[in-house]
This record gives C-alpha cells, structure tokens and sequence, in this order.
C-alpha cells in the first residue's frame, strides 16, 4: 500500500486560489468516495477540512472545496488569506483490509 | 464535548516496551472507530491502524503489522497504542483519531493532542 502522491508545495498570493492534487489508484482513491483533507499548523494537530471527496465540516469556511476526477483527488483554496499557510494531507479509504492510506503532504504557502 | 485526550511525553531505551492511551469523552466510546497515526519529526502523516472499541475489531496496516498492538478498554473508553520492543525509528509524534460516524470508511472528525515518543539510548 502506497501513500498518495501529493505536489510538494505550492503557493499563491492572497486572494488568489491553489489546487493541491491527490493522486492514487483504483483501490483507493478512485474505488471510494472517501476522500478526506486535513490542515496541519506546525506544532498542532490535523484538522478535518473535507470529507467524503467534498462535503465540509461544520465551522470550515466555503473557500474550501474538495472534488475528484479518476484516481485523483483535488482540493482547492479559493481567496487564499495568510492563515492558510499550513501543510495539507489527503487521505483515502482503500477496502476492509488496510481501510486508509494518507497522501505524501503539500506545503501551501502564502506570498 | 467530544473529545480525545491522549498521555503524555515518554522518553524511553531501545528495547523497552511503551503502552499510550487515548481517553474518549463525550460521545459513545464503543460506536465509534478509533485510529492511530504516526508523524515522524518533520515528516508527513502515516496511517498505522484502527480499533472498533464495541467488539475489539482491529485492522492494521501492512506497515504497521506486528510491529504494534491496537487494543481498548471500552469501560474506561480508553484506547492503546503498545510496543514490545521499542527502536530509535519509532521516536514520532502519535495521534489518536476518532471517526466521524461509526462508519469505518469514514474520515477522522476528532484528533487527540499527539503523544511524543522518544527513542534513545
């Protein structure tokens, strides 16, 4: 079981929006509508910012918008604002067996 | 509220065995998975395996098979990550995670503060 391929970094400026991909394969990613997204602050926890591909937790603003293509899952920060500075993950759900893998990790960073 | 509240700090020797734990509040401890996932210093997130506290199910992954013991005791609603003979690699933070429903497909709603192991002789 291998973790999903995310982009090492990216970076925008504020207002401008990123999309952060999320590559794996039929077993994971494109098998389940189990996708998820977490924001990591250094030195804190991982927070749930998407689930299920694209539905949003209470209290995680609208510019937060996860969708999925394939094997590939994407989330997109639209009017990027300064505390969006933070690593994210993706995570998959992959069958009964070994139920979740984790993407590689993208740092998004804020011009 | 829902919360995880995991131990504290451990700083231990090669060879020496560790049990963390993860106390749940605030909701049904035994209709709600329980995860583990472990971050390395300054390296992403791992996904190492999960607990179904009502029945004591457990699924692992291949990464993490035999190498830890998931377990909980669902009438102190407390879960446990344990090692029998810890290695310097296994020095990581560890997070205790919580379902979002007692779905096990589901995403993880609920983090624990992290558990710092450290491993050195």
């Amino acid at each position: 079981q291998s973790a999903l391929t995310q982009p090492r970094s990216v970076s925008g400026s504020p207002g401008q929006s990123v999309t952060i991909s999320c590559t794996g394969t039929s077993s994971d990613v494109g098998g389940y509508n189990y996708v998820s997204w977490y924001q990591q602050h250094p030195g804190k926890a991982p927070k749930l910012m998407i689930y299920d591909v694209s539905k949003r937790p209470s209290g995680v603003p609208d510019r937060f918008s996860g969708s999925k293509s394939g094997n590939t899952a994407s989330l997109t920060i639209s009017g990027l604002q300064a505390e969006d500075e933070a690593d994210y993950y993706c995570c998959s759900y992959a069958g009964s067996y070994t139920p979740f893998v984790f993407g590689t990790g993208t740092k998004v960073t804020v011009l | 509220e829902v919360q995880l509240v995991q131990s504290g700090a451990e700083v231990k020797k090669p060879g020496e065995s560790l049990k963390i734990s993860c106390k749940g509040s605030g909701y049904s401890f035994t209709s709600y998975w329980i995860g583990w996932v472990r971050q390395m210093p300054g390296k992403g997130l791992e996904w190492m395996g999960i607990i179904y506290p009502g029945d004591s199910d457990t699924r692992y992954s291949p990464s993490f098979q035999g190498q830890v013991t998931i377990s909980a005791d669902k009438s102190i609603s407390t879960a446990y990550l344990q090692w029998s003979s810890l290695k310097a690699s296994d020095t990581a933070m560890y997070y205790c995670v919580r379902h979002l429903t007692p779905m096990m497909e589901d995403a993880f709603d609920i983090w624990g503060q992290g558990t710092m192991v450290t491993v050195s002789s």
